[in-house]
């Protein structure tokens, strides 16, 4: 099993729509959960952090889920210039940072 | 956008030859990584330094070589590299690398031919 795993996609939906990325760790002492967000051609930045009660930024809202060892991203009211590849990122104690490959986010006009 | 800048944005290079990547970061964060990015497969963590040591080497070939003169800049020195390391190079920084949040720079894309 991958250590960090996310489903590639791509995901095509329509402007306006709402859609939920899930990403999966394999390691239960995992401690910090991130999404990032990679245009094409560009650097990754981050989106957001993942906290263990939930946490929303305007459209988007992140859970974690530790039982069951997933956290997820869901987008609200997708706009164009959301299209891009969401990263799902899972630290390990002091050092140890794990990228997930990335989910392709197409929106669709 | 200029907080970590990456110079050479393109680099072709041979087998033989050796070059150096440069990473500048203007935060005034205290802890610089080196990731490399190939096609289809995830981030994959190469070098951090906190406070200008290397405290994570994670299984690098030693055809590549960090260095971190100070906080602000972190180098990343090439010899011998093989066609498989053609990827994109990126550079991040943090402030401390316990609370991670990282900030990215444009990145290195690499050919080796």
């Amino acid at each position: 099993r991958k250590e960090v795993e996310q489903d590639p996609g791509p995901f095509n939906v329509p402007e306006g729509a709402t859609v939920a990325f899930n990403c999966t760790y394999s390691n239960s002492a995992s401690q910090s959960f991130f999404w990032y967000r990679q245009d094409c051609r560009k650097e990754p930045k981050l989106l957001m952090s993942v906290y263990s009660s939930g946490n929303e930024d305007g459209r988007f809202t992140a859970q974690l889920n530790r039982a069951s060892q997933y956290i997820s991203l869901l987008i609200r009211d997708s706009k164009l210039s959301d299209s891009a590849t969401y990263l799902c990122v899972v630290k390990e104690g002091y050092q140890k940072v794990t990228f997930g490959t990335g989910t392709k986010l197409q929106v669709i006009p | 956008e200029t907080g970590v800048t990456q110079t050479p944005r393109h680099l072709v290079m041979g087998m033989t030859n050796k070059k150096s990547l440069k990473c500048e970061q203007h935060l005034g964060h205290n802890a610089m990584y080196w990731y490399k990015q190939s096609a289809k497969k995830p981030l994959e963590l190469m070098f951090v330094y906190s406070l200008e040591e290397r405290v994570e080497n994670n299984s690098v070939p030693s055809r590549f070589s960090p260095e971190c003169p100070n906080s602000s800049h972190l180098f990343l020195h090439l010899h011998t590299l093989q066609p498989e390391d053609s990827a994109l190079y990126l550079c991040a920084s943090s402030q401390g690398t316990d609370h991670f949040v990282q900030f990215f720079g444009p990145g290195t894309r690499l050919t080796v031919l």
